[in-house]
């Protein structure tokens, strides 16, 4: 089975702080993970993917096999990064894509 | 504009009824993914079809079934509605199994 824990369903911080949401995952193979924003209930856009290891919008995540992690950072938060972000594992012969819960990510001026 | 296209928008619908919800994937993507968002249970997948075979099932009710038809669209039909049906529907496509989905806009499902 393939699970995506997000822990946070809120984070709060000030603009110019870093910014750290987490992202846990249970699956025995190897998994893809992504991470997947929704700015004011509009349609889920994709961040960034752990494969092409690349920073979109000063974001970044590594994935972390011994820790089963896919952290999402942003040493500088702004305010335009509020929004809800989902944590998701793709995997398995049917590569169902799976989410977190997701975190809404407040920054405040 | 991620090129996946839902509708309608909005549905307005009284308990009972039913509705279909249309899904028209990116050009090229064979996969299409359904989810339900609301706000108690966030994004619940619900179903994943690949090139007109149904791959994967979530927590899809036995009310609700899907299909994806030969030129790749897709269509989910919710059955028999009760109020606590009322969320958003996300359609989702991509190339292939494993790569990167793109979602529609969503269609938001009122059942009053």
């Amino acid at each position: 089975a393939q699970r995506v824990t997000q822990p946070e369903k809120l984070l709060s911080v000030f603009k110019g702080a870093p910014v750290e949401l987490k992202c846990n995952y249970s699956y025995s193979g190897s998994p893809e993970l992504f991470w997947y924003v929704q700015y004011s209930r509009q349609r889920l856009q994709l961040l960034l993917r752990h494969i092409s290891r690349e920073s979109i919008k000063g974001f970044t995540a590594d994935l972390n096999k011994g820790e089963t992690s896919f952290h999402l950072k942003k040493p500088f938060a702004q305010e335009e990064d509020s929004a809800m972000y989902y944590c998701a594992l793709s995997g398995g012969s049917n590569y169902k894509l799976t989410f977190g819960k997701g975190t809404l990510l407040t920054v405040n001026p | 504009d991620s090129g996946v296209t839902q509708t309608p928008k909005h549905l307005i619908t009284a308990t009972g009824q039913r509705v279909t919800l249309r899904c028209s994937p990116r050009s090229g993507d064979l996969s299409v993914y359904w989810y339900q968002q609301s706000l108690d249970q966030g994004l619940q997948f619900l179903i994943h079809y690949y090139n007109g075979e149904e791959r994967a099932k979530g927590n899809i009710l036995e009310r609700f079934s899907a299909q994806q038809f030969p030129d790749l669209h897709s269509e989910l039909n919710l059955s028999s509605l009760e109020l606590g049906d009322s969320a958003l529907y996300f359609c989702a496509s991509s190339v292939n199994v494993g790569t990167e989905a793109f979602f529609g806009q969503g269609t938001r499902l009122t059942v009053v």
